[in-house]
């Protein structure tokens, strides 16, 4: 998965409880990413951040808040998590190249 | 808006049996168009990246092409190995840095 690891790879959660997934590159790259994949829905952008600590917000930001404290790990954290926080989160790395990115291995997280 | 449809949503086909997927989409400036594979459990794997109209990519039995509206994955002589679900994305030059993608075309190749 191109350097990227992801922690943990499976997590279940109760309505309002809190959690953080981790995501952590081998590489020095500056952009990091965090989408969502749903059933019937496309990978959706939730924050990403363009180098070491700078972030900014994706297509779905509301519920989550992320962390860029060094250049090799971007967290995201639930404060509250909810049943409609229940996806597959992946974190992806942009190396500066031609704008492709590449992808972790994902968190399945399931809110009850 | 960014946006991205592909079709078909799902393709059975025969070993052997070629055909094409589709990506369509509509962007405000397109610096890149990007086909993924992605296999159950696993995180998308990137294959190939467009950036303008009449670009062309191979890697063994995929082929990928472009036009100002759309693009296509042909899928030559496949194998069961190529069953996957195949994500096109796009990145345009306004908005956020990241990559809007399709839902997906859902391919199965029968032995």
């Amino acid at each position: 998965n191109a350097g990227v690891t992801q922690t943990p790879k499976f997590q279940v959660l109760k309505t309002g409880q809190s959690m953080t997934l981790q995501c952590a590159q081998d590489m020095n790259h500056n952009s990091m990413y965090w989408y969502r994949q749903d059933p019937g829905m496309g990978l959706r952008l939730i924050y990403y951040s363009a180098s070491e600590g700078t972030t900014d917000k994706g297509e779905v930001p509301n519920g989550y808040n992320v962390s860029r404290l060094n250049k090799r790990e971007f967290s995201l954290r639930l404060e509250s998590a909810a049943p409609s926080q229940t996806s597959v989160y992946f974190c992806a790395i942009d190396p500066g190249q031609g704008y492709e990115q590449y992808f972790g291995p994902g968190t399945r997280l399931t809110v009850t | 808006e960014d946006q991205v449809t592909q079709s078909p949503e799902a393709l059975r086909l025969q070993e052997g049996e070629s055909s094409s997927l589709n990506c369509s989409y509509t962007v405000s400036g397109l610096r890149g168009l990007f086909w993924y594979r992605q296999d159950p459990g696993k995180g998308p794997e990137f294959l190939f990246t467009l950036y303008s109209a009449g670009e062309e990519k191979e890697k063994e039995r995929l082929k990928a092409t472009l036009t100002k509206k759309e693009s296509f994955l042909h899928i030559t002589a496949p194998k069961p190995e190529d069953s996957a679900t195949y994500l096109c994305a796009v990145q345009s030059g306004g908005g956020a840095d990241g990559l809007t993608f399709g839902k997906g075309t859902h391919l199965i190749i029968q032995p």
